[in-house]
């Protein structure tokens, strides 16, 4: 799988949109993009995954430039229950291929 | 609330013992893995199991076994333990073999070892 690299950390206003990076760019054609978050302490959760089409879901929306070299994971009213670690993973999705390698993260801290 | 059910929630232990933990996959799912969390290590893939056979190996310590039963629980038996030993150990299930993607990760077990 293509190595991500993410901020280590990042700061929102509660009520902005929070726009979290990552860039992938050794990513394969066959490789999707998918953001998880984890609150702490608890078990990670799935938000979003593209290929190469801007995604948006109920959660957030992910934009991945045309090279697909990077992606913004765009949380649109950032919350205080969003204050977590956000997880960006590039992956052969197929059936057969086994599992999903998580890095260091962002930690997305929510303010006031 | 994803579905997954890990047991126990907290345990401590000492050195030198050996604990199991289980999980019980989202309804329907096939799939059963198992996550190691550390503070310095972040989260380590340990093993994964569809349909009762093993699929993939990571960093699994050879003190340390899993296995998925007819009913698609997974146990993960820890033996001989050590101070490093001591993390949040997360299940996550999948429908089939992973190919969208998704996993649905339980709330974890925390493991301390004194």
């Amino acid at each position: 799988d293509a190595k991500t690299t993410q901020p280590p950390s990042m700061d929102c206003a509660e009520g902005r949109a929070a726009n979290l990076p990552c860039n992938h760019s050794t990513i394969s054609g066959n490789e999707y993009v998918y953001w998880y978050r984890q609150i702490h302490s608890q078990g990670p959760q799935y938000i979003i995954h593209g290929l190469k089409n801007n995604e948006t879901n109920e959660m957030a929306s992910l934009i991945i430039t045309e090279d697909r070299k990077s992606s913004t994971l765009i949380l649109p009213h950032a919350t205080l229950r969003d204050t977590a670690v956000y997880y960006c993973i590039v992956r052969v999705a197929q059936t057969g291929y086994s599992t999903l390698t998580f890095g260091k993260g962002t930690m997305l801290l929510v303010s006031p | 609330d994803s579905g997954v059910t890990q047991t126990p929630k907290h345990l401590i232990t000492a050195t030198g013992q050996r604990v199991t933990l289980r999980c019980s996959p989202r309804s329907g799912d096939l799939s059963v893995y198992w996550y190691q969390q550390s503070l310095d290590q972040g989260l380590q893939f340990l093993i994964h199991y569809y349909n009762g056979e093993e699929r993939a190996k990571g960093n699994i310590l050879e003190r340390f076994s899993a296995q998925q039963f007819p009913d698609l629980h997974s146990e993960l038996n820890l033996s001989s333990l050590e101070l490093g030993d001591s993390a949040l150990y997360f299940c996550a299930s999948s429908r089939g073999l992973l190919a969208t993607g998704e996993l649905f990760f339980g709330e974890g077990s925390r493991l301390t070892v004194l």
